[in-house]
């Protein structure tokens, strides 16, 4: 399996802007999350799903940030309207049942600068 | 107070040293306590975790926890200039995740 994918790797945007990364889990995986990471705050927990169902979005900042999976092999978060705060490396992770919420495999996370 | 305090370092060791990282945490209700390992430009992976007390070993590394003074340890032998990454400790139960900031160890041939 080449594990999970995720893209764009390198985003730009202006303050504003729309962005949405996107995020493939690994085949027969039912749990998918969204963590971002940042220097001052280290590894964080946005959001996760079951089964393409959300779990628990405590996680998300604020309504700019949503996410979506409308299928088990596809996840979007998007933000809108995005803000220089917003910069910070988003990476999605997965599991199987088996593995639950403790066993996760992550990708390889897309930086994102807000200017 | 953060849920999992970690020394960010940076952490720079000679080879074949053995490496000691250490994490608190303030909530005993947490089960499980993990590390995972970062290399540059890469997201996390797991390296190893246990359930409640006590120590596991995987090959050079080695996972202690005192759940009595709620601190997490991983240690490393012979270290390698492979293992230069950054580690990151996390504790876990009932589907809640808390991870450390990570600490950057560099192993310098």
């Amino acid at each position: 399996d080449a594990g999970v994918i995720q893209s764009p790797r390198h985003e730009v945007t202006e303050m504003g802007q729309e962005v949405t990364l996107r995020c493939k889990p690994i085949s027969g995986h039912d749990y998918l999350f969204w963590y971002r990471q940042t220097m001052m705050r280290g590894l964080e927990l946005l959001i996760y799903f079951n089964n393409n169902v959300p779990i628990d979005d405590s996680g998300m900042p604020e309504d700019r940030f949503s996410a979506k999976m409308p299928n088990a092999s596809f996840s979007t978060l998007k933000i809108q309207p995005s803000e220089p705060r917003d910069s910070a490396v988003y990476f999605c992770a997965s599991s199987d049942t088996s593995g639950g919420t403790l066993e996760q495999y992550f990708g390889p996370g897309t930086r994102l600068t807000v200017t | 107070q953060k849920e999992v305090e970690q020394d960010p370092g940076p952490l720079s060791v000679p080879e074949g040293a053995i490496v000691s990282l250490n994490c608190t945490y303030s909530n005993s209700a947490f089960q499980y306590f993990m590390w995972y390992r970062q290399y540059s430009r890469k997201g996390p992976e797991l390296l190893m975790y246990t359930y409640s007390s006590g120590n596991k070993e995987d090959g050079r590394f080695t996972a202690q926890v005192d759940k009595s003074s709620k601190y997490i340890s991983l240690f490393i032998r012979d270290s390698q200039p492979s293992d230069s990454a950054t580690y990151l400790c996390a504790i876990h139960d009932n589907n809640d995740m808390r991870f450390g900031a990570g600490t950057r160890l560099t192993v310098k041939p």
